[in-house]
């Protein structure tokens, strides 16, 4: 059972906006940042979006985080077959880090 | 570049010990905490414990603590993850990551334990 709940499974058409949902608590989500990572098959994750709404250099525009409350959201625009992954939300707990558990996004 | 690179897979006993490193370059290594993580075979990420490299100030996640020992050496930028007696449940990805904003991630490090 995972601090952070996501939906585990989102799925959508190539160019179609989809959006996966992490809820949270106010001593995680509530008064920390919220962090997004997407994991390929057989690789390291990698972080997507940090501090609620920063991309890391390389990171395309078309993902998008936001945070309202104890709950955040990841939004990807432009859906492409290569986004298809596993992605995860994360925040900080007092001094432990805290994951969702994960959503499958697939591309149809 | 920020970069962190993880010791190679091992394969062990029951038992047996492990320690597996994650050797930071490209930054000041005593800047960042440096975080671990696990993956299950399967399963989703797991936040184990994390160092402060510049005093090795440590603090562990309670499902983790006395299972596991976090420790590093900042002369050599590296930072360590260690079992006393593994067990077939500690079979897992293990991933180091640095904890500034943004964070970078190792490449990860399989653990294999089985008889």
């Amino acid at each position: 059972q995972s601090v952070l709940t996501q939906p585990p499974s989102a799925s959508g058409t190539p160019g179609q906006r989809v959006t996966i949902s992490c809820s949270g608590s106010s001593s995680n989500i509530g008064s920390n940042y919220v962090y997004w990572y997407q994991q390929l098959p057989g690789t390291a994750p990698k972080l997507l979006i940090y501090r609620n709404n920063q991309r890391p250099s390389g990171v395309p525009d078309r993902f998008s985080g936001s945070k309202s409350g104890t709950s955040a959201s990841l939004a990807i625009s432009g859906l492409r077959s290569e986004d298809e992954a596993d992605y995860y939300c994360a925040a900080w707990d007092d001094s432990l880090k805290v994951f969702g558990g994960g959503t499958k996004l697939t591309v149809l | 570049e920020v970069q962190l690179v993880q010791s190679g897979a091992e394969v062990k006993k029951p038992g047996e010990s492990l320690r597996i490193s994650c050797k930071g370059s490209g930054y000041s290594f005593t800047s960042y905490w440096i975080s671990w993580v696990r993956q299950m075979p399967g399963k989703g990420l797991e936040w184990m414990g994390r160092i402060d490299p510049s005093d090795s100030y440590t603090n562990y996640s309670p499902s983790f603590q006395g299972h596991v020992t976090i420790s590093a050496d900042k002369s050599i930028s590296t930072a360590y993850l260690q079992w006393s007696s593994l067990k077939a449940s500690d079979t897992a990805m293990y991933y180091c990551a640095s904890a500034g904003d943004p964070d970078y991630w190792g490449q990860g490090t399989l653990v294999t334990v089985s008889s």
